[in-house]
């Protein structure tokens, strides 16, 4: 069955220092990704979304996520991070008619 | 536009007790979905309408109903809680005019206790 997977659960990084977050998909035909955040007590928004063509992909809020089908990720990136990224992300993919969630990565910036 | 709205915000409940999770979205949208999120486990899918007058099962429909009652409002229902419902439930809209890669949009969410 086709899925997304997010193996860190939890990172914790540093406010200005460089950020990724790691999704792989499951075999599939030219999968459509996407990336949405949650902030804390929120519902999810979407950060950004890939179909097809260019595979750098870039979304609201300063970040960007690659397609690379020869790894089957997409992970998403910021180069600088600020306190209010602080946030849990989730990795998707469409299948039949619905989303495919990962479990999510829960973000902790330190001042 | 509000988007997607959600009532109520909070709810507690006892097991056995029965409520309606409403859900509205004013984007003239066709699809509707109801996820719950439970920690570690990503959103899952409960029930889903691809068009007004259509209702699918997703992943965890057992316990449940819905209703698609008209192309703006789907409501969930709990017809006798229980402690293992206690999650956080979403209610999210798409166009699907591409089918289901359309982005979805989610409401702020229904948090709701079971006891």
């Amino acid at each position: 069955a086709q899925s997304v997977t997010q193996p860190d659960i939890h990172i914790t990084v540093s406010e200005g220092a460089s950020l990724e977050l790691r999704c792989n998909y499951s075999y599939g035909a030219t999968p459509y990704l996407f990336w949405y955040v949650q902030s804390p007590g929120q519902g999810l928004q979407l950060l950004l979304k890939y179909f097809s063509g260019d595979t750098l992909v870039q979304g609201i809020k300063g970040f960007e996520a690659e397609f690379k089908r020869s790894q089957s990720s997409f992970n998403l990136r910021k180069p600088s991070v600020h306190w209010s990224d602080a946030a849990e992300y989730f990795c998707a993919r469409p299948s039949t008619d619905k989303l495919i969630f990962g479990t999510g990565t829960r973000l902790q910036v330190f001042p | 536009n509000a988007g997607v709205t959600q009532t109520p915000k909070f709810q507690v409940l006892k097991t056995g007790q029965s409520m309606t999770l409403q859900c509205a979205q004013d984007m003239n949208h066709n699809s509707m979905y109801w996820y719950r999120q439970d920690p570690g486990m990503g959103l899952r899918l409960i029930y889903y309408s691809a068009s007004e007058g259509t209702t699918d099962k997703g992943e965890v429909p057992n316990g449940y109903n819905v209703s698609r009652l008209n192309k703006r409002e789907f409501s969930l229902r709990l017809e006798s809680a229980a402690p293992s419902q206690t999650s956080v439930y979403f209610c999210a809209s798409s166009s699907r005019s591409r089918g289901s890669e359309e982005t979805q949009y989610f409401g702020p969410g229904t948090r709701l206790l079971v006891l």
